[in-house]
């Protein structure tokens, strides 16, 4: 079955951790994005990537890492300077940037809750 | 002003009923427009792309309308499956790789 997978389901941190966000997508799309939804609120982007090798920062980057060594994988690593990391964190893929291939399909998403 | 406005709602409707959504959008250049729907802490999935045309998908209809800068989503014969929350997208002001989302507007839909 082809599709993009998160783990973990749901994650804890203590303050002053960092912490690694998986996403691995067998979809063989080019881009693949982070977004952050907080309760009642829409998404915002983390980071995107639009091929191996290459990022960009998006809306609220701060506080946050990624690499794209593999098309397939896109880790997400929350570092101890986001001074709110408690959020639901999703990831999606595209199958290009620009449109009209530009729809994109999102993973299950990582609950994570800084304790 | 926000790149993408929706009504929050809640929208209650009764099952059988049509109802409509409207999302107005900042940025006259945008090329792409989806409704994605997101159930209470699950992802959001692809409901549909919007074309210039309009499209339909069974109970669902798009409309886009460039000169007023909105889209719109008619949902007819409402079912209790429906109740979700419907996200409008639109790609970004500085880059088309971009996609903007709305906060979404939710739908009860009641026996």
């Amino acid at each position: 079955d082809g599709g993009i997978t998160q783990s973990p389901k749901y994650l804890f941190r203590k303050e002053g951790q960092n912490v690694t966000l998986s996403c691995e997508q067998n979809l063989n799309h080019d881009a693949m994005y982070w977004y952050r939804q907080d309760p009642g609120q829409g998404l915002r982007l983390i980071y995107y990537s639009q091929i191996v090798n290459d990022f960009q920062k998006g809306d609220i980057a701060e506080g946050y890492s990624v690499s794209r060594e593999k098309k397939e994988s896109f880790p997400l690593t929350v570092t101890s300077a986001q001074k709110n990391p408690t959020a639901f964190y999703l990831c999606a893929s595209s199958i290009a940037g620009a449109p009209p291939y530009n729809e994109q399909f999102f993973g299950p998403g990582t609950r994570l809750t800084v304790l | 002003r926000k790149e993408v406005e929706q009504d929050p709602g809640p929208f209650n409707v009764p099952e059988g009923a049509t109802v409509a959504f409207n999302c107005t959008y900042s940025n006259s250049a945008s090329q792409s427009f989806f409704w994605y729907r997101q159930d209470c802490r699950k992802e959001p999935k692809l409901l549909m792309s919007v074309y210039s045309s309009g499209n339909e998908d069974g109970r669902f209809t798009a409309q886009l309308n460039r000169a007023s800068q909105y889209i719109s989503l008619l949902i007819r014969d409402s079912k209790l499956s429906d109740s979700a929350t419907y996200l409008c997208v639109v790609n970004g002001m500085d880059s088309s790789y971009k996609l903007i989302f709305g906060s979404g507007t939710r739908l009860l839909v009641r026996p």
